[in-house]
């Protein structure tokens, strides 16, 4: 049982390049996240997914992109990647209901140049 | 909208000190409230959490309750130790829609 695993672990990127940051969990879970943290900013949520087949922009969606490719995988895309953009991405899982934790994954540290 | 509001760090405290990090929050109906760790380097894991009001939650000796008349759910221990130097994330998940997080507190514990 991996839990929510994430890759790559680490990115650096030209600003205007493209790269898309896989998420899966194994646990069947029907709701996923995407967050992304940055000193002293906490977590801000990007996108999620409450189940297959729906995503819902969060609270920072500009200039992401998202797919639920099933219920096990959730990945986020940059299309055109800018230096506001780095940060550490962490994905996230859940059962769905009010007494569920959700479940984070290792992250992924992007460098945007 | 929901809410949560924490404590601001960081927080230094020497070896066997006692700890509370202040959390309230703001909600609409029952949430249930979460207590969150991320070690450096790490993603976030989940510390305690409570359902329902005047539930306590704990692990590895820390503690928290909800008080739904102060809308609160601080975190405590009685005697913390360098390997509890974390950020910690206080969280509440409403009945419907998504998980709200606080800004985090920084605890170091120097020996």
């Amino acid at each position: 049982n991996a839990g929510v695993t994430q890759t790559p672990k680490f990115q650096v990127l030209k600003t205007g390049q493209s790269m898309t940051l896989q998420c899966a969990q194994d646990m069947n879970h029907n709701s996923m996240y995407w967050y992304r943290q940055d000193p002293g900013m906490g977590l801000r949520l990007i996108y999620y997914s409450a189940s297959e087949g729906t995503t819902d922009k969060g609270e920072v969606p500009n200039g992401y992109n998202v797919s639920r490719l099933n219920k096990r995988e959730f990945s986020l895309r940059l299309e055109s990647a800018a230096p506001s953009q780095t940060s550490v991405y962490f994905c996230a899982s859940s059962d769905s209901g009010r007494a569920y934790e959700q479940y984070f994954g290792p992250g992924t540290r992007l460098t945007v140049t | 909208g929901d809410s949560v509001t924490q404590m601001e760090g960081p927080v230094t405290l020497s070896e066997e000190a006692f700890l509370t990090i202040n959390c309230t929050y703001t909600a609409t109906g029952y949430p249930s409230l979460f207590w969150y760790v991320q070690y450096p380097g790490e993603g976030l894991q989940l510390l305690l959490k409570a359902t329902k009001a005047d539930d306590k939650g704990s692990n590895k000796g820390f503690e928290a309750t909800y008080r739904k008349e102060t809308t609160s759910f601080h975190l405590e221990k009685g005697s913390v130790q360098v390997s509890d130097s974390a950020v910690y994330f206080c969280a509440l998940r409403p009945n419907a829609g998504k998980s709200t997080f606080g800004d985090g507190t920084t605890l170091t514990v120097k020996p």
